[in-house]
């Protein structure tokens, strides 16, 4: 599976996108990215996931670069609520792994 | 459903005692998962299952043991507990096929952690 790196902490003020950036720089062609965030110390939730066509659902878009090398999850119009820890993870067959995400913290 | 469930919510062992962790879920799900969360840090992977009677070592398997004797549960095994093994687990589970078509990629399902303090 692929290595994927994430900045540590970002901020973003209440009601603007929230852009979280994600590098897999050796991802394969057949891993998946997936986002998933955890709020305070409950179990993680999934938010998205793709190949590399851009996705939206009702959480949020992931946008995945042509090489697939790295991709951008946003939060169009992030809440208090969505002060959290972001995973991005690459995933192919039986195993998912979590590196240390990027600690999310929205601004009223 | 009540999803993925998991019990006890905290326990605190002493050093070399033993427990065991229960997981339960009720989505009929082939793949599950155990995950350990150490302070500040990311989740590391334990032990998966792609089915029943099938087990396989992730990133952290020293000091623990798992089984799946069924579908629904998927127990770890705590033997001879340490400090180290303080942490928070948590226990997901996916879908190999839904509606009937096998599915290449589903999201993890979790459950809510269980906190353990080893001292």
């Amino acid at each position: 599976d692929a290595k994927t790196t994430q900045p540590p902490s970002m901020d973003c003020a209440e009601g603007r996108a929230a852009n979280l950036p994600c590098n897999h720089s050796t991802i394969s062609g057949n891993e998946y990215v997936y986002w998933y965030r955890q709020i305070h110390s409950q179990g993680p939730q999934y938010i998205i996931h793709g190949l590399k066509n851009n996705e939206t659902n009702e959480m949020a878009s992931l946008i995945i670069t042509e090489d697939r090398k790295s991709s951008t999850l946003i939060l169009p119009h992030a809440t208090l609520r969505d002060t959290a820890v972001y995973y991005c993870i690459s995933h192919t067959g039986n195993q998912f792994y979590f590196g240390t995400g990027t600690s999310l913290t929205v601004i009223p | 459903n009540a999803g993925v469930t998991q019990t006890p919510k905290f326990r605190i062992l002493k050093i070399g005692q033993s427990m065991t962790l229960q997981c339960t879920q009720d989505m009929n799900h082939n793949y599950m998962y155990w995950y350990r969360q150490d302070p500040g840090m990311g989740l590391k992977l334990i032990y998966y299952s792609v089915g029943a009677g099938i087990t396989d070592k992730g990133e952290v398997p020293n000091g623990y043991n798992v089984s799946r004797s069924t579908t629904e549960d998927f127990p770890l095994r705590l033997e001879l507990a340490a400090p180290s093994q303080t942490s928070v687990y948590f226990c997901a589970s996916s879908p190999l096929y839904r509606g009937g078509l096998r599915v290449v990629n589903s999201p993890l399902h979790f459950g809510n952690g269980t906190r353990l303090t080893v001292t």
